[in-house]
């Protein structure tokens, strides 16, 4: 069964770097998603990419975050200066369309650690 | 904005039945989910109602929706080891298609 994959499966920091996460979504999916999860706290939305452009976005997603789809197959989320409240599993997510019945399907989740 | 809440843990015997209890704020939800997270693997969509139903049933699964108390519960018939997980209680509503989260509840099942 296709699966969203996601690298690495955990990152470690030091604040103020740039971090790169990476993602391949399903092959066929034209929506891609990034969620967060700070330890403890609820899974939420950062932002959904349809047709090489973000289509949403939430109050977390400031300047300091980017996404990109490079090639055909690879979904990456930029954090340009790293802090220590970063710190998170990030979730990337496809789905093939947008609606709230079209399934997203997760991958594993990087652990983000930031020092 | 919207929020929704569940409780962390909840720990079974293997056999019995679980219940996951989870409530939102948002009255004008249309859409609620639970989604199941394994070790190591991503958020899975187990199932979902409509805010126009108050239950459905999928094999072991029992979805009660209960719309003036803003409540929803996921029912797990004859839990195994095997449905130790996270459950991520979630919902939708308006025009946005990005479902708002809870916590997850670690449901642990032991022998």
């Amino acid at each position: 069964e296709p699966e969203v994959t996601q690298t690495p499966s955990h990152q470690v920091t030091q604040m103020g770097q740039e971090v790169i996460l990476r993602c391949v979504p399903i092959s066929n999916h034209l929506y891609f998603y990034w969620y967060r999860q700070i330890l403890g706290q609820k899974v939420e939305f950062l932002v959904s990419f349809y047709n090489n452009e973000i289509s949403e976005k939430s109050e977390i997603f400031d300047d300091q975050f980017s996404v990109e789809r490079p090639d055909g197959s690879n979904f990456t989320l930029k954090i340009r200066s790293t802090k220590l409240e970063d710190s998170a599993m990030y979730f990337c997510a496809s789905s093939l369309a947008g609606g709230r019945l079209d399934t997203q399907y997760f991958g594993p989740g990087t652990r983000l650690t930031v020092l | 904005g919207e929020d929704v809440e569940q409780s962390l843990f909840l720990s079974v015997r293997e056999g019995d039945s679980s219940v996951i209890n989870c409530t939102y704020t948002d009255s004008s939800s249309t859409y609620l989910y639970w989604y199941k997270q394994e070790p190591g693997a991503g958020l899975q969509l187990l199932t979902y109602i409509f805010s126009n139903m108050d239950m459905k049933q999928d094999q072991r699964l029992t979805v009660l929706l209960n719309k003036k108390d803003k409540h929803l519960s996921l029912r797990i018939a004859d839990t195994q080891t095997g449905d130790s997980a996270i459950y991520f209680c979630a919902e939708s509503s308006g025009g946005s298609y990005i479902p708002t989260f809870g916590r997850g509840t670690s449901l642990i099942v032991h022998p």
